[in-house]
């Protein structure tokens, strides 16, 4: 079983939608969690990081359930900008490495 | 200023060569990365070295020698390339061992012909 699971989608939406990603994770022990996002050939950059009590940053929401072991990330109000792959990052307890996602692809449409 | 810089952006090589893929980080952190996101986009950890030390060596051929001369640096040499090894390759940086964010470079675009 991968470490993080995401489903690839592409989700695609009007502007103006809200839309939703999960990624779950295998290791419950796991510690620190990110969305990162990646535009078509560039490189992963972070969207935000996912706290316990779950933390909004504009139109995005991020949220964690440890009980079922998934992150979630919320976008309102989607704009065509949005467009990219979400890719969620899992740390384990003893920090060593990233774990990615595969990532999930949006295209925002006019 | 590039926080994260790699060169060369795009390599494209016959089989058999060997090439380096250079990384350099003006961020101040201790640690840095080698990933690889191969054509279905997943990024898999390679290598990671926290003040110039190895500290991870995933399952990775050793044709593949990072090599860390300070801990700006962390190079990616490759030995005997093979078509399978095209991918992209990212160097990454961090704080440090830890809830860190990474910081990216722009990726090395490899071509095995």
């Amino acid at each position: 079983r991968k470490e993080v699971e995401q489903d690839p989608g592409p989700f695609n939406v009007p502007e103006g939608a809200t839309v939703a990603f999960n990624c779950t994770y295998s290791n419950s022990a796991s510690q620190s969690f990110f969305w990162y996002r990646q535009d078509c050939r560039k490189e992963p950059k972070l969207l935000m990081s996912v706290y316990s009590s779950g933390n909004e940053d504009g139109r995005f929401t991020a949220q964690l359930n440890r009980a079922s072991q998934y992150i979630s990330l919320l976008i309102r109000d989607s704009k065509l900008s949005d467009s990219a792959t979400y890719l969620c990052v899992v740390i384990p307890y003893n920090f060593n490495k990233f774990y990615f996602g595969s990532g999930t692809k949006l295209n925002v449409k006019p | 200023d590039t926080a994260v810089s790699q060169t060369p952006k795009y390599l494209v090589t016959q089989m058999g060569n060997d090439k380096s893929i250079k990384c350099e980080q003006n961020l101040g952190h201790d640690t840095m990365y080698w990933y690889k996101q191969d054509s279905k986009k997943f990024l898999k950890i390679m290598f990671s070295y926290n003040n110039k030390e190895l500290i991870i060596n995933e399952t990775v051929p050793n044709r593949f020698s990072p090599k860390s001369p300070d801990k700006a640096h962390l190079n990616l040499h490759i030995n005997s390339l093979e078509l399978g090894d095209s991918a992209v390759y990212f160097c990454a940086s961090s704080q440090d061992i830890g809830p860190y964010q990474a910081f990216f470079g722009q990726g090395t675009r490899l071509t095995v012909v």
